[in-house]
């Protein structure tokens, strides 16, 4: 089975702060997305790369970096998180044509 | 920009009902997937159609990929209160890198 882990399923971070989700896959696959998901608004792209140290922005990239130094791990960074970027973060990763997603992590920025 | 519609946004029906959900577009794509997603988790793959006019089944879950491979459908047969979640396509124009994904259809089965 593909396996998709992301670091927390819930965090709690404070304006300012610089957070970091990481997300990993076991099953060797060359892209991976990095989305999040709003009610009203659905799933948006905020990065996405399809090689070790290769990024491309989706359709709402401001206040989110991307780092991707292993192949199999993605991670998302807010630098410095504001309560607007409260929201459930979705990682996925694909090959051809399925794509998987992760868990999800429910981020709460006070 | 291609752009995923589905109808409806909300279904609500009693158990033991048959449904339709629609995944309609004016781009061709070269692959479409449908996910379910519950409350508070990651959408999980469902199937992937890939070829116009396919028919695949899972279970009580027939879905169909549009011969012109711009519409997709999902039936349930006898819906379950299990089978309550979010239900997402997603299609691949081309050789695109990014999935493009319809706005979703909330299901409630009622017991």
């Amino acid at each position: 089975d593909v396996k998709v882990t992301q670091s927390s399923r819930y965090l709690v971070k404070r304006t300012g702060e610089k957070v970091f989700l990481e997300c990993v896959q076991d099953m060797d696959h060359e892209n991976m997305f990095w989305y999040r998901q709003d009610p009203g608004l659905g799933l948006r792209l905020i990065y996405f790369s399809y090689d070790v140290k290769m990024k491309e922005k989706g359709d709402i990239p401001e206040g989110y970096s991307v780092s991707r130094e292993k192949k199999e791990r993605f991670s998302l960074i807010l630098e410095s998180a504001s309560t607007n970027q409260t929201s459930m973060y979705l990682c996925a990763s694909r090959r051809d044509y399925e794509q998987y997603f992760g868990p999800g992590t429910r981020l709460t920025v006070t | 920009t291609q752009l995923l519609e589905q109808s409806p946004q909300f279904l609500s029906i009693q158990e033991g009902e048959n449904l339709t959900v629609y995944c309609n577009s004016s781009s061709v794509f070269s692959s479409l997937q449908w996910y379910r997603q519950e409350p508070g988790e990651g959408p999980v793959l469902l199937v992937t159609v890939v070829t116009g006019g396919e028919v695949k089944k899972l279970k009580r879950l027939t879905f169909q990929f549009g011969d012109a491979r711009k519409d997709s459908s999902l039936h349930i047969t006898a819906a379950q209160p299990g089978d309550t979640g979010l239900y997402l396509c997603a299609g691949r124009a081309g050789s695109a890198r990014q999935l493009t994904f319809g706005s979703g259809t909330q299901l409630t089965v009622l017991p």
